[in-house]
């Protein structure tokens, strides 16, 4: 009965990095979104995966931003050459059923860019 | 695309007190939910109501999808039940947009 997992919890690195955050869903879940979520503001939507179908990557921010899903499991958000505003929390939920089902988060990935 | 509006953004309670959130959304949804923030910033799922009312504890919802707003109600507060709480609803397919959240400060 685990929930969403995120890893690392917490991440600094420098300007121009590249970052790599994973998120396993719930087991069974056929619905994955992330999430970017600034200090003291609200939540925005990145991107979201259906089982096999082509993700919706209309939240992505830039081209720097990537994210890959295989099947119904483990999601990866990319994040190339790092800029200090992409400093946030990087929130990742699943869902039995897209749009009929509530969204389970994860304690998120805070990412501090120096 | 579809705007969330949230009121108040902020409301401080003396522990016991009841209050009312609300949520207006400018365009027909099929589904909405209300969260829970809490102050370490883990999200917590309350509600997903796109339409009725749901009871769960001291907490109660209200949605009336036909005039386009929700209601969270929390009675008899408790310390723990600060933290900010979220609308949430569908936009152009699973796209989901937030609102900018309620922080709720209850005082013991």
């Amino acid at each position: 009965g685990a929930g969403v997992s995120q890893s690392p919890s917490n991440k600094v690195t420098e300007k121009g990095k590249d970052v790599e955050l994973r998120c396993d869903p719930i087991s069974g879940h056929t619905a994955l979104y992330w999430y970017r979520q600034r200090l003291g503001q609200g939540l925005e939507f990145l991107i979201y995966f259906q089982g096999n179908s082509a993700p919706d990557k209309s939240g992505l921010p830039s081209d720097r931003f990537s994210a890959e899903r295989t099947g119904e499991s483990v999601s990866t958000l990319t994040i190339q050459r790092t800029q200090q505003e992409d400093s946030a929390v990087y929130l990742c939920a699943s869902s039995l059923v897209p749009g009929r089902e509530t969204q389970y988060f994860g304690p998120g990935t805070r990412l501090l860019v120096l | 695309g579809i705007q969330v509006e949230q009121s108040p953004p902020d409301l401080i309670l003396q522990e016991g007190a009841n209050s009312t959130l609300r949520c207006n959304f400018s365009d027909s949804v099929n589904n909405l939910q209300w969260f829970h923030q809490n102050p370490w910033g883990q999200l917590i799922n309350l509600f997903y109501i796109p339409s009725g009312t749901k009871q769960n504890g001291r907490l109660s919802a209200t949605t009336v999808a036909t005039e386009r707003y929700s209601l969270l109600y929390i009675s008899s507060s408790q310390t723990t039940d600060s933290g900010v709480y979220f609308c949430a609803v569908p936009t152009g397919g699973f796209k989901t947009i937030f609102g900018a959240g309620t922080r709720l400060f209850v005082k013991a």
